[in-house]
């Protein structure tokens, strides 16, 4: 099993720039949680979705932010316009889903992207 | 609201046996998780455990769970310098509610 896959490992842009970020979850599963990482604040869920479907997305700091989880196995996280305060490490994590005898909240994390913004 | 507390820091020698500890506010989770991260990693799932168990132990790790007190401990035995990382506790309930995270440090 290759795990979460995210792409790219790192990312370095201007201010302005359209970001995306790509997260391929592990194959089976069901829910899909973006988080985004700072020195600052921790660990933030922006946003996760349940079968393809945004469930929670209050966690996205504002409207420059966007989600998408077109299939079962890919999803997109935008930044347009990116700035410099959206320098973070941002990880997808995914999850069967559902309330399982083996713990079917548990979320397997990708390597995660880091992301610089000049 | 739901929150889930750490305290940040803990160093330890290598040898000793490290504990790092973990409250939270509301005690309706289903399963409650320990996960590890590395310098530039991702978090790494250690162990959980389901909330109507005492105790679980896995190798060199012992998960504490006191539901009255709503305390949650890792036990780490015999700390390796390997085990010097940051460890988050997370609460269940669809999402995952995790706390600061502790950094732990092993010294040799």
């Amino acid at each position: 099993d290759a795990g979460v896959i995210q792409s790219p490992r790192h990312e370095v842009t201007e201010m302005g720039q359209e970001v995306t970020l790509r997260c391929k979850p592990i194959s089976g599963h069901n829910s899909l949680f973006w988080y985004r990482q700072t020195m600052m604040r921790g660990l933030e869920l922006l946003i996760y979705f349940n079968n393809n479907v945004p469930i929670d997305d209050s966690g996205m700091p504002e409207d420059r932010f966007s989600a998408k989880m077109p299939n079962a196995s890919f999803s997109t996280l935008k930044i347009q316009p990116s700035e410099p305060r959206d320098s973070a490490v941002y990880f997808c994590a995914s999850s069967l889903g559902a309330r399982l005898a083996g713990g079917g909240d548990t979320q397997y994390f990708g390597p995660g992207t880091r992301l610089t913004v000049l | 609201g739901e929150d889930v507390e750490q305290s940040l820091f803990l160093s330890v020698r290598e040898g000793d046996s490290s504990v790092i500890n973990c409250t939270y506010t509301d005690s309706s989770s289903t399963y409650l998780y320990w996960y590890k991260q590395e310098p530039g990693a991702g978090l790494q799932l250690l162990t959980y455990i389901f909330s109507n168990m005492d105790m679980k132990q896995d190798q060199r790790l012992t998960v504490l769970l006191n539901k009255k007190d709503k305390h949650l401990s890792l036990r780490i035995a015999d700390t390796q310098t390997g085990d010097s990382a940051i460890y988050f506790c997370a609460k269940s309930g669809g999402k995952l509610i995790f706390g600061q995270g502790t950094e732990l440090s092993v010294k040799p």
